[in-house]
């Protein structure tokens, strides 16, 4: 089992609170990645790094920041949480060397709920 | 338009049984492709990976087949247990752009009852 790890694994919070998720890898891996998943749907791809202080916006548009200032490390963070920001969000990591996204190891998830 | 597409949307099988998942995809230019096992609440774990050249992969009871030139992928779960039941994803990886970019279907729902 991969070496990347998510906190908080479920979270319920009110409106407008500032938020955020952890995700930190041990493997060295210098892609790192995060994707908001809705129950029965696709995972989409929000952001991603390919290293330290590198960070670019996936495809689905998103309130959320996130930053690379160590490379294990890749937060994610969401100033004023909504109800529309309620999803499973899911952070996965690439080695050095590897193609691209396509060798990913996936944490195991924070399920936000946003009252 | 680059999709993925999976069928079954959910199954229901006894344990003990076999069953098949499939995937078709429209991703060009083609890289590869990943069988991915979710169990609920987890993140997904890879069970198998194929390229273009290769039509076939197994992983213990997990069997994938590829045929690059119908742009399908098949899942085969032999003598199936409960430790099975899990979301199965597709994802179709492009080599179209220095990302590489990641195509994922909506998952296969597999349940199996005792």
């Amino acid at each position: 089992e991969a070496d990347i790890y998510q906190t908080p694994r479920y979270l319920v919070i009110g409106t407008g609170k500032k938020i955020t998720l952890e995700c930190s890898q041990t493997m060295g891996h210098d892609k790192m990645y995060w994707y908001q998943q809705d129950p029965g749907m696709e995972l989409h791809l929000i952001h991603y790094s390919y290293g330290v202080n590198s960070t670019e916006k996936g495809d689905l548009s998103s309130e959320s920041t996130v930053s690379r200032i160590r490379t294990e490390h890749f937060p994610l963070t969401l100033e004023s949480a909504r109800p529309s920001h309620t999803s499973q969000y899911l952070c996965a990591s690439s080695p050095p060397g590897s193609a691209g996204p396509d060798t990913q190891y996936f944490g195991p998830g924070t399920r936000l709920t946003v009252l | 338009k680059n999709q993925v597409e999976q069928s079954p949307q959910s199954l229901i099988i006894l344990e003990g049984k076999n069953c098949t998942l499939q995937c078709n995809y429209t991703v060009s230019p083609f890289s590869n492709l990943r069988w991915y096992k979710q169990d609920t609440g987890r993140g997904p774990v890879s069970l198998t990976i194929m390229t273009f050249s290769e039509n076939t992969k197994s992983n213990g009871r997990y069997t994938a087949t590829l045929d690059a030139d119908t742009k399908q992928s098949s899942l085969h779960i032999t003598a199936s247990q409960l430790s099975d039941s899990a979301s199965y994803i597709c994802v179709v990886t492009d080599r179209g752009s220095t990302l590489g970019r990641l195509y994922f279907g909506r998952g296969t729902q597999l349940t199996v009852w005792p």
